[in-house]
C-alpha cells in the first residue's frame, strides 16, 4: 500500500462540473506533486508546492487549480474541464534536500472521465 | 531540451532470461536518476536511484542500474527475471541541482515475462 492517499479514486464529471481531488500524506514530506497521466503514456508534471507554496506550474490551463491547505494536504480543483482531461491524475509527495535528490511516492491516483 | 529516452518500448522475455532496459538523458548538469516500476493497477513505486557514489547501484526486487556519465545513461539491468516483474518500467530524471522539482519521465518500457 501507499502512503499518499489519494481521493476520489474515480471521478466522472460534466464539463461544466466543479469538482476537486484531493491527496493527504503524513511522511512529513514538504514537497508535494501533481502529475497527469494519459493512457499508455509517462507521467507529465503539472504542479509543485514546496513548503506549501506553489514553486512550478507547468503551463498547466486555469481550469485546474492546485491548492496546498498545510503541509499534509494537496487539492487539485477542477473546473469546466475538456474531454482530453480525462486521464489518471497522480498525486507525490518528498522530502526537500539541497541536493534535489529524494524520490517522490506516489498515490494511486484518481481516474477521470470528462463526459 | 532537457529530456528522457528509453529505447525498448515494449519486451518480451522468458522466465530465467537477463534483462537490461536501456535509458538515456539528455542534459551536462546535475541529474538525479530514478528507475520507477508500474505493476497492472497499482501505484509508481521506485525500484532504485542514484545520486552520487558508486555509479552501480542496487534496488529492490533484484534489481540494479548503472551510470555512465559518459553516456549520459542510466541502464535497469536484472540477471534473471520472474514471470511477477511483468509491468510498466520508467526510468525518470530530476534536472536540478536542488530543492523540490518535478520528474521527468521516459515513455516507459512494457515489460512482459512469460511463464
Amino acid at each position: 500500500d501507499t502512503e499518499v492517499t489519494q481521493t476520489p479514486k474515480h471521478l466522472v464529471m460534466g464539463m461544466t462540473n466543479k469538482k476537486s481531488l484531493k491527496c493527504e500524506q503524513h511522511m512529513g514530506h514538504r514537497a508535494m506533486y501533481w502529475y497527469k497521466q494519459k493512457a499508455k503514456k509517462p507521467p507529465e508534471l503539472m504542479f509543485v508546492y514546496s513548503y506549501e507554496k506553489l514553486s512550478i506550474n507547468e503551463s498547466v490551463p486555469s481550469r485546474f487549480s492546485p491548492e496546498c491547505p498545510n503541509s499534509s494536504l494537496l487539492n487539485l480543483h477542477l473546473h469546466a474541464l475538456q474531454p482530453e482531461d480525462s486521464a489518471l491524475y497522480l498525486c507525490a509527495s518528498s522530502q526537500i534536500s539541497g541536493g534535489g535528490n529524494q524520490p517522490q511516492h506516489f498515490g494511486d491516483g484518481t481516474r477521470l472521465s470528462i463526459l | 531540451a532537457q529530456s528522457v529516452s528509453q529505447h525498448n518500448h515494449h519486451v518480451i522475455l522468458s522466465e530465467a532470461a537477463s534483462l537490461e532496459l536501456g535509458c538515456n538523458y539528455s542534459y551536462g548538469g546535475t541529474v538525479n536518476l530514478f528507475w520507477y516500476v508500474q505493476y497492472p493497477g497499482q501505484h509508481l513505486q521506485l525500484l532504485l536511484k542514484y545520486f552520487s557514489g558508486d555509479p552501480l547501484v542496487k534496488g529492490i526486487k533484484g534489481f540494479e542500474a548503472e551510470f555512465i556519465k559518459s553516456k549520459f545513461s542510466f541502464n535497469l539491468r536484472k540477471p534473471s527475471v520472474q514471470w511477477s516483474d511483468t509491468a510498466e518500467y520508467f526510468c525518470a530524471v530530476i534536472f536540478s541541482g536542488g530543492g523540490a522539482d518535478g520528474l521527468t519521465f521516459g515513455k516507459g518500457t512494457h515489460l512482459i515475462i512469460q511463464p
